[in-house]
């Protein structure tokens, strides 16, 4: 059974092209994460809700928007895809933004 | 906002060996501490965490302790085995009411080498 589950695992397109990133957990968890990690191996947290209310807004350019359905998924949605975009998403969820799990990764490259 | 330094960058032991990693945080009203293990290609593992009304906690082959005075928290690992061979991040976070509640800020990460 997958805690918190991304698609695509994979993710490769051309700049300027639009793309979304999925996440679900089955945890029963209320408040769910976005985080980068870069080539670096630098993880950084991009955004958080909470009972599908944006909590955590980090500066993140606004072709990024982050969408919660309901409080088993939060979904990426970026625009105008930039080199610079390329990286790691994570997804995690927590139970009202205590320890949080995280998900297997979507490793996103832009050409 | 909130900045944790992680030392050292790499580490590399042999098999039986203990490992230390260290953190330090800026942010005094900091108050969760955990540490997570990633391995190659993919997300980061919840391995032990501590809250700063306790200054160690230990599980199995694993110990964190945290300083609040010093405002450090290190990782430590007996017994070293090869599959403990990861990289390791610790994060810091707030607590309730404050503008670091439920954001994990992390440290740059541990790439640590298990020599069999």
């Amino acid at each position: 059974d997958t805690a918190v589950s991304q698609t695509p695992k994979y993710l490769v397109t051309q700049m300027g092209n639009d793309k979304s990133i999925k996440c679900e957990q089955n945890l029963g968890h209320d408040t769910m994460y976005w985080y980068k990690q870069d080539s670096k191996k630098f993880l950084k947290i991009m955004f958080s809700y909470n009972n599908k209310e944006l909590i955590i807004n980090e500066t993140v350019p606004n072709r990024f928007s982050p969408k919660s359905p309901d409080k088993a998924h939060l979904n990426l949605h970026i625009n105008s895809l930039e080199l610079g975009d390329s990286a790691v998403y994570f997804c995690a969820s927590s139970v009202d933004m205590g320890t949080q799990y995280f998900g297997p990764g979507t490793r996103l490259l832009v050409l | 906002g909130e900045n944790v330094e992680q030392h050292p960058s790499t580490l590399s032991v042999q098999e039986g060996d203990s490992a230390v990693i260290k953190c330090t945080y800026s942010d005094s009203a900091s108050n969760y501490f955990p540490w997570y293990k990633q391995e190659l290609g993919k997300g980061p593992q919840l391995i032990i965490d501590i809250r700063s009304n306790v200054g160690e906690k230990k599980d199995q082959r694993i110990a964190v302790t945290l300083n609040k005075t010093a405002k450090h928290f290190s990782l430590h690992i007996t017994e070293t085995q090869p599959e403990d061979s990861a990289v390791y991040f610790c994060a810091a976070s707030g607590g309730a009411g404050g503008t670091s509640y439920g954001k994990l800020t992390f440290g740059q990460g541990t790439i640590l080498t298990v020599h069999p």
